[in-house]
């Protein structure tokens, strides 16, 4: 069965440091990747995903950046956090047209 | 820029009560429509996925329709329990499935 992994769970960062967040899959190959980002009584948005290996589209403008140098691992980074980063992280793979499985989710607060 | 309209935002209700909240989407180039629950504390977890005009799709007490033509899905809980307490989202997957734009969520609350 397929397992996704997300950390760390919770992570408390400073304005202008930077952020690595870390997911890898198991059990699948070539999954499509997402992140997904809820801010404080939001929806869910939709960050970045991935098709393969090195291949990311970005879906808002941000000062955040995502890559995937593994089949099964997806890192969101920034160079800079502002305190509009702050939210909830959630990756998740997923196959075209089905339903997509999340990660337990990184909730990031910059303070 | 596709759109995913939830409503309503949230809804508290007493145990026992059935109870239902609409999700709204583009109707043209429709591909498929998720349902998904979030619990707190937990990731969402598939509940539907639905793909054909008229398509009705039940697990247990919860139960969902669809209709493309005109860019509507219902949820429907019947007899609400305080554990389906969470948020519900809908989530539209562009034609191809590579990217889905989820709604904002419908937050039910359910008092014992």
């Amino acid at each position: 069965s397929q397992t996704i992994h997300q950390w760390p769970a919770t992570l408390v960062q400073p304005v202008g440091s930077p952020l690595s967040l870390e997911c890898t899959v198991e059990g699948t190959s070539n999954p499509n990747l997402y992140w997904y980002r809820q801010a404080a009584g939001r929806g869910l948005q939709l960050l970045f995903y991935s098709v393969g290996i090195g291949q990311i589209s970005s879906e808002v403008p941000q000062n955040l950046s995502a890559s995937r140098p593994q089949d099964r691992q997806f890192i969101l980074s920034s160079k800079k956090l502002l305190l509009s980063d702050s939210g909830f992280y959630l990756c998740a793979w997923g196959v075209p047209s089905y339903e997509q499985y999340f990660g337990p989710g990184t909730r990031l607060t910059v303070t | 820029i596709l759109n995913v309209e939830q409503s309503p935002q949230s809804l508290h209700v007493q145990e026992g009560d059935s109870t239902n909240f609409t999700c709204s989407f583009p109707s043209s180039n429709f591909y498929a429509l998720h349902w998904y629950r979030w619990e707190t504390a937990k990731s969402p977890e598939a509940l539907f996925v639905m793909t054909l005009n008229g398509d009705e799709k039940k697990k247990g007490r919860i139960s969902a329709t669809l209709n493309t033509k005109e860019g509507y899905s219902y949820l429907y809980i019947k007899g609400s329990q305080p554990e389906d307490s969470a948020t519900y989202l809908c989530a539209f997957p562009n034609t191809g499935g590579f990217k889905t734009i989820f709604g904002a969520g419908t937050r039910l609350f359910v008092k014992a």
